[in-house]
């Protein structure tokens, strides 16, 4: 059963710090790792989605990057700013749904 | 496309009474899932469909969950009765095909009380 796991839980950085959020799986044998913002009370809104042919994908500020073997996706934010405060969320298709990390809650500081 | 449209945003409602949650995927999309969201257990899967077939709903919990998927552009999710337990944020989604980007809606929030 795949289980995906995201560390840390909670993050808080001061304004222009460049961070890096954890996602690891335990089945290797995926097809696509996706990543997910969610604000409070929102939805979830799609960031980047890397093909497990793939090694990254960046999206402005944004680069995730894969490794299937070890099992690990890491997505790392640049220059980040107060509007990045969200709960970042990794899924990986297992079987015939997404199965989610816990999330990391991130707060970026002004 | 206006993405996945969800009705209503916020439900309140007595144990006991119907709740019908809506859902409008994306349109050309032919997967549609219902996903449960509580600070417990995170986000599970409920029920997912294929052009309009249910497919897998093992995820439901109990037999007062059901879904439908009358034509392509909407789906329902009722709970009959409802029962405090059920208060989470459901979402629903729809991709093209199965395990490419999934799109998600905005969440319905339900309250049981």
């Amino acid at each position: 059963k795949q289980e995906v796991t995201q560390i840390p839980a909670a993050l808080s950085v001061p304004e222009g710090e460049n961070l890096v959020l954890n996602c690891s799986f335990t089945d290797s044998a995926i097809y696509n790792l996706q990543w997910f913002r969610q604000d409070p009370g929102k939805g979830l809104t799609s960031l980047l989605l890397i093909q497990s042919s793939q090694r990254e994908q960046t999206s402005g500020r944004l680069n995730a990057s894969l490794d299937k073997s070890s099992g690990r996706s890491t997505l790392y934010i640049a220059a980040s700013q107060p509007g990045d405060s969200a709960t970042y969320l990794c899924a990986v298709p297992a079987g015939n749904m997404l199965t989610f990390g816990g999330g990391t809650r991130l707060m970026v500081k002004p | 496309d206006a993405g996945v449209i969800q009705s209503p945003r916020h439900e309140v409602t007595e144990m006991g009474q119907e709740v019908t949650l809506r859902c409008k995927p994306i349109s050309g999309h032919d997967y549609l899932f219902w996903y449960r969201q509580t600070m417990m257990r995170g986000l599970e899967l409920l029920i997912y469909f294929n052009n309009n077939v249910p497919i897998d709903d093992s995820g439901m919990p109990e037999d007062r969950f059901s879904a439908k998927m009358p034509n392509a552009s909407f789906s329902t999710l009722k709970i009959q009765p409802s029962e405090p337990r059920d208060s989470a944020v459901y979402f629903c989604a729809s991709s093209l095909i199965l395990n490419t980007e999934a799109f998600f809606g905005q969440g319905t929030r339900l309250t049981v009380v």
